[in-house]
């Protein structure tokens, strides 16, 4: 079975300062695929990044960066001096090589104050 | 607009009463998902397509609850006398899986919300 735990549930942070987004997962499979979305309240899912269970080399893009580590089984997501835009939440999701579905995390709800 | 499309976006509806929910997907993408999201929770997968054929439905996905994709296009999940606990957002996503790669990220429609009193 797949499991995708996101500990936090709410984080707040002023304007210009980096955040973290925690995320760890459980899978027996040994390929697998990462993803990260973010959800504005509009409500739609807008897709961030895909990272594959045999790449574990880390990304920037822009002001966001992923850290992906098999060892800890965690794939964590870093905003660079966050913006008031950025608030949103954010989920973590798994796939295995052999399914199609996502199994999504619980999300974590992050304000970005002026 | 040539992303996922849903509708309708909201529905208020009375215990008992069936509801019809659309989508419409990226036009080529193959596969079709439906999720539900309640309120603190991320979604939870219900059901996917690839085009026409139904491949794998959720334990969530009681007997009251029917979707199809007739020509391999559109979408429609229809929930029948409805509950007060199938109260949530309802999501649509869309994906272009090809044989080399099974996982094409998805594209996620803006949900339709079901509130049922």
């Amino acid at each position: 079975a797949q499991k995708v735990t996101q500990a936090q549930t709410e984080i707040s942070v002023v304007e210009k300062e980096d955040v973290t987004l925690d995320c760890v997962y459980e899978t027996r499979d040994t390929t697998y695929y990462l993803f990260w979305y973010k959800q504005p309240p509009s409500g739609e899912l807008v897709f961030l990044i895909r990272r594959n269970s045999f790449d574990e080399q880390n990304e920037i893009s822009g002001r966001y960066s992923w850290n992906f580590q098999k060892s800890t089984s965690s794939f964590n997501f870093t905003i660079t001096a966050s913006q008031v835009v950025d608030s949103a939440v954010y989920f973590c999701a798994l796939r295995t090589g052999a399914n199609s579905k996502l199994t999504f995390g619980k999300g974590i709800t992050l304000s970005v104050r002026p | 607009d040539t992303g996922v499309s849903q509708d309708p976006r909201h529905k208020i509806t009375k215990r008992g009463q069936n509801v019809t929910f659309r989508c419409d997907p990226i036009s080529e993408h193959n596969r079709l998902y439906w999720y539900r999201q309640t309120l603190g929770q991320g979604p939870e997968f219900l059901t996917y397509f690839q085009n026409e054929a139904q491949l794998e439905k959720s334990r969530l996905l009681s007997d009251r609850f029917s979707a199809e994709r007739p020509k391999g296009s559109f979408s429609t999940l229809e929930i029948q006398r409805t509950e007060q606990g199938d109260s949530a957002m309802y999501l649509c996503a869309s994906s272009l899986a090809q044989s080399t790669d099974v996982a094409g990220e998805l594209f996620f429609g803006e949900g339709s919300r079901l509130t049922v009193l």
